[in-house]
């Protein structure tokens, strides 16, 4: 899997989109983008994941770089309780080779 | 979204005895389920990786002997740590992947194990 960098803490201001931004410049061709977000204590909470286009849910949207070497999460109007850590992981669709692999992640502080 | 349950949702054991977390899909089949644990304040550290009716790959540096895994049903894993020891206290989660869908991974809440 590819590795994957992340900022290790972010603020954000209530109401304000919160940007994470994630570089994975080794990803290979066969490799998603999953964003996953750990709130305290509790079980990882699955957010998105793309290949090459941009794509948005209702949690939130992402944005891949036509070279596919970083991407962006953003949560278009941040509240307290998105309060988390956010992991970026590169990892290939399904199959027995798709395991996540987490690094540290980026440490989000939503602040009224 | 698919369901992931975990049992218990935390134990308190004594060193030298062998405790049982159940991960089980709710409302969807998981060909392959994953164990991780999680020491504070770090992040979570994939164990193994479980197919149904299959024997678990393990980690490098994971014990299997230690960290015993059954994945008897499309619904249903479990994880045994075997004489557990205080250095096994940690956070242990469970994640399974939907086989109708192919890719996503959904996440148990967890279940915290003191070993005293």
């Amino acid at each position: 899997d590819a590795k994957t960098t992340q900022p290790p803490s972010m603020d954000c201001a209530e109401g304000r989109a919160a940007n994470l931004p994630c570089n994975h410049s080794t990803i290979s061709g066969n490799e998603y983008v999953y964003w996953y977000r750990q709130i305290h204590s509790q079980g990882p909470q699955y957010i998105i994941h793309g290949l090459k286009n941009n794509e948005t849910n209702e949690m939130a949207s992402l944005i891949i770089t036509e070279d596919r070497k970083s991407s962006t999460l953003i949560l278009p109007h941040a509240t307290l309780r998105d309060t988390a850590v956010y992991y970026c992981i590169a990892s290939v669709y399904g199959g027995s080779q798709g395991n996540l692999i987490f690094g540290k992640g980026t440490k989000l502080s939503v602040k009224p | 979204g698919a369901v992931v349950s975990q049992h218990p949702s935390w134990v308190i054991c004594k060193s030298g005895t062998s405790v049982k977390i159940e991960c089980r899909s709710l409302d969807f089949q998981a060909t392959t389920m994953f164990w991780y644990r999680q020491f504070p304040k770090q992040s979570l550290m994939l164990m193994a990786t479980s197919n149904e009716g299959s024997k678990a790959t393990y980690e490098q540096g994971v014990e299997k002997d230690k960290f015993l895994i059954n994945h008897a049903s499309l619904t249903l894993s479990t994880l045994t740590v075997t004489s557990a020891h205080p250095e096994d206290s940690s956070f242990y989660i469970c994640s399974a992947r939907d086989a109708a869908s192919g890719g996503e991974q959904y996440f148990g809440p967890g279940t915290r194990l003191t070993v005293t």
